[in-house]
């Protein structure tokens, strides 16, 4: 079974300063690895995904994340925070087979950006 | 309008009453899912439809029943529900099923429920 990690419920950041947000996954097979956010009462959307292309990859707003097969591992950064980053952040996983239409995700990590 | 359009976006409801939430799409998109957004849990999975056909049902109570008429739009019947059914109701819609994973999930922006 298919299942995402993400350390930490909250991290809190001064604005202008890195963003880290952690991901792990677990999976039988090659996995498809997205990032959501979702700003206060709205839905979620789509920052970046990974398909199994190049492990670097570059989403909305300056986030990017890199697949580390070797860590399985997923983790979204993005160099400096601005104020409107501040939402929830959902790591998710889909692949395994037989949950193709599944896409299963992490409890979410609440980003604060400080002045 | 565009995207994934979600009414009401608020609902109270006591535990005998029968009240429905109502997605819509405009992306021509052919599947169309419910998910359950609790606080401090992972995104539940409820129901699946692709092509208006039921492809899944996650051990959801009977309590909840999903109704999708056309690709465009997908409901969500509630009736006598419990408190601990409360909580933030999320259609989304995707290009359609794969049978790879590489599905890209629009979400709307949720139906928040409240049972008392």
């Amino acid at each position: 079974a298919q299942s995402v990690t993400q350390l930490g419920s909250h991290v809190s950041v001064s604005e202008g300063a890195l963003v880290l947000l952690r991901c792990n996954y677990s999976s039988s097979v090659p996995p498809y690895l997205f990032w959501y956010v979702q700003y206060p009462n709205q839905g979620l959307q789509l920052l970046l995904k990974y398909t199994s292309a190049a492990t670097l990859v570059k989403g909305i707003n300056g986030f990017e994340a890199e697949f580390k097969k070797s860590e399985t591992s997923f983790h979204l950064t993005k160099p400096s925070a601005h104020m409107s980053d501040a939402a929830e952040y959902f790591c998710a996983v889909s692949g395994d087979t037989g949950t193709a239409s599944k896409l299963t995700f992490g409890t979410g990590t609440r980003l604060q950006v400080t002045l | 309008e565009t995207g994934v359009t979600q009414t009401p976006r608020h609902l109270v409801m006591g535990m005998t009453n029968k009240k429905s939430l109502k997605c819509e799409q405009h992306l021509g998109h052919n599947a169309m899912y419910w998910y359950k957004q609790s606080a401090k849990k992972p995104l539940e999975l409820m129901f699946v439809y692709n092509f208006k056909e039921q492809t899944e049902n996650n051990s959801v109570p009977s309590r909840f029943s999903p109704e999708c008429p056309n690709s465009s739009h997908l409901f969500l019947h509630l009736h006598t529900l419990q408190p601990e059914d409360s909580a933030l109701y999320l259609c989304a819609s995707s290009q359609e099923l794969t049978s790879t994973g590489a599905n890209v999930l629009t979400f709307g922006a949720g139906s928040r429920l409240t049972v008392l």
